[in-house]
């Protein structure tokens, strides 16, 4: 069964700082891997998906990779801003080509201005 | 855009009541999903559907049911509800064989 950690659960860091989120998986035999950001008592946004056939995927500031032989994903943020403030998760199929997800329990980022 | 709607933010209900909690997906999306998240115990799968009247159950089915009649509403139902379903609910849904999933924005729902 596919297991997710998300190491840190919390993070701090001052504005302008370039940062690094960790997303480890048991299972290497996925198809892709999604990353979502989560504001306080709001749902999940989509902010990239990477499929397996890829190893990195970009959008603005975010650059996600994934690096199926080891088990990693990572999320970079750079330039980092107060309203990156959230809640960051990243998800993955919980076996081979499931449609259904497995979640990590997400790192709570605060940007200090 | 994909836009996965929920019909209540915020909901409180009382012991024993039962409870519906609705969601709907304007993208003609085949596989909807509801998951309940709980400080410390992150996003569980409750139930899945992946067509009209078919569902699968997913981590954390008990006390629980779902209905799905057309294509763009999925129903979560509480058969009677206790106070440890207290909890933030919310809806997903995706295309067929693929994974990408879009969010509804939550339910948050209160047993008291």
């Amino acid at each position: 069964k596919q297991e997710v950690t998300q190491i840190p659960a919390a993070l701090s860091v001052p504005e302008g700082e370039n940062l690094v989120l960790n997303c480890s998986f048991t299972d290497s035999a996925i198809y892709n891997l999604q990353w979502f950001r989560q504001d306080p008592g709001k749902g999940l946004t989509s902010l990239l998906l990477i499929q397996s056939s890829q190893r990195e995927q970009t959008s603005g500031r975010l650059n996600a990779s994934l690096d199926k032989s080891s088990g990693r994903s990572t999320l970079y943020i750079a330039a980092s801003q107060p309203g990156d403030s959230a809640t960051y998760l990243c998800a993955l199929p919980t076996q081979g080509g499931s449609e259904k997800l497995v979640f990590g329990k997400g790192t709570k980022l605060t940007v200090n201005p | 855009d994909v836009k996965v709607t929920q019909s209540s933010r915020y909901l409180v209900k009382r012991t024993g009541e039962k409870v519906f909690l609705e969601c709907v997906q304007d993208m003609d999306h085949e596989n909807m999903f509801w998951y309940r998240q709980d400080p410390g115990l992150g996003l569980r799968l409750i139930y899945f559907s992946y067509d009209v009247k078919m569902k699968e159950k997913g981590d954390i089915p008990e006390g629980y049911s779902v209905s799905r009649e057309k294509k763009e509403r999925f129903s979560l139902i509480l058969e009677s509800a206790s106070t440890n379903q207290t909890s933030m609910y919310l809806c997903a849904s995706s295309l067929r064989g693929q994974i990408e999933a879009f969010f509804g924005q939550g339910t948050r729902l209160t047993v008291v």
